[in-house]
């Protein structure tokens, strides 16, 4: 497959405890995004990474969330000290660089329950 | 900052039909792209359709077709001859057009309209 993959795809956790959720892009796509989804909204841009370096992180991206592209391929976003409102999709995307036209794919995106 | 707003949360269709979704988006910018996403049930969004706003010719892809407004900031999407498989979220996104490696900068989404496709 050569979409863009996201594991686990649910998570069910309790309050407090840290989470991490991983994305892998389509392969060759140096732009990676984070979104957040929460129920009867659309997408809300969390983060996003130009190869490793991350370029910016949106007002959303509490001190408790953290994200990381080490290699400039896989990128996993972490949770720390989770609340009842970090409950939400979490949505990855990719695209092939910086061109306007680079179209951003989507992942299947990984679904948080804090209880 | 941009912002996009679809007013109808939901909306229904008989197989077959045309319907038409809306979208208005809020913008001080003047070059800047705009896209119709569908999310089907437990399924990944993908992209429908795109617009380039210094195109004046409407986009269209197959069944999808937009009427794009500049002067209104307006940009809504048909879809002819409805099929059940068209059953979605259907989001409309905004993103700002920039050059060099600034480009393709992260989409500012409206919170979407349910489409239902009655057989």
């Amino acid at each position: 497959d050569t979409g863009v993959s996201q594991n686990p795809r649910h998570k069910i956790t309790k309050r407090g405890q840290n989470v991490t959720f991983r994305c892998d892009p389509i392969s060759e796509h140096n732009r990676l995004y984070w979104y957040r989804q929460t129920l009867g909204q659309g997408p809300e841009f969390l983060t996003y990474f130009q190869n490793e370096a991350q370029l910016e992180k949106s007002r959303l991206l509490s001190d408790r969330f953290s994200a990381e592209r080490p290699k400039g391929s896989f990128s996993t976003l972490e949770i720390q000290r989770t609340e009842q409102g970090d409950s939400a999709m979490y949505l990855c995307a990719s695209s092939l660089g910086a061109g306007d036209g680079n179209e951003q794919f989507f992942g299947p995106g990984t679904r948080l329950t804090v209880l | 900052a941009q912002t996009v707003t679809q007013s109808q949360p939901e909306m229904s269709v008989q197989e077959a039909e045309t319907v038409t979704l809306s979208c208005t988006y809020d913008t001080s910018e003047s070059d800047y792209y705009l896209f119709w996403y569908k999310q089907p049930p437990s399924r990944q969004m993908i992209l429908v359709i795109r617009q380039e706003a210094y195109k004046q010719q409407n986009a269209t892809e197959n069944r999808f077709s937009v009427n794009f407004q500049k002067a209104a900031k307006s940009f809504s999407l048909k879809i002819s001859d409805s099929q059940l498989g068209d059953a979605a979220m259907y989001f409309c996104a905004y993103r700002s057009a920039t050059y060099g490696n600034s480009g393709n900068t992260p989409l500012v989404f409206g919170k979407g309209t349910r489409l239902s496709v009655i057989a």
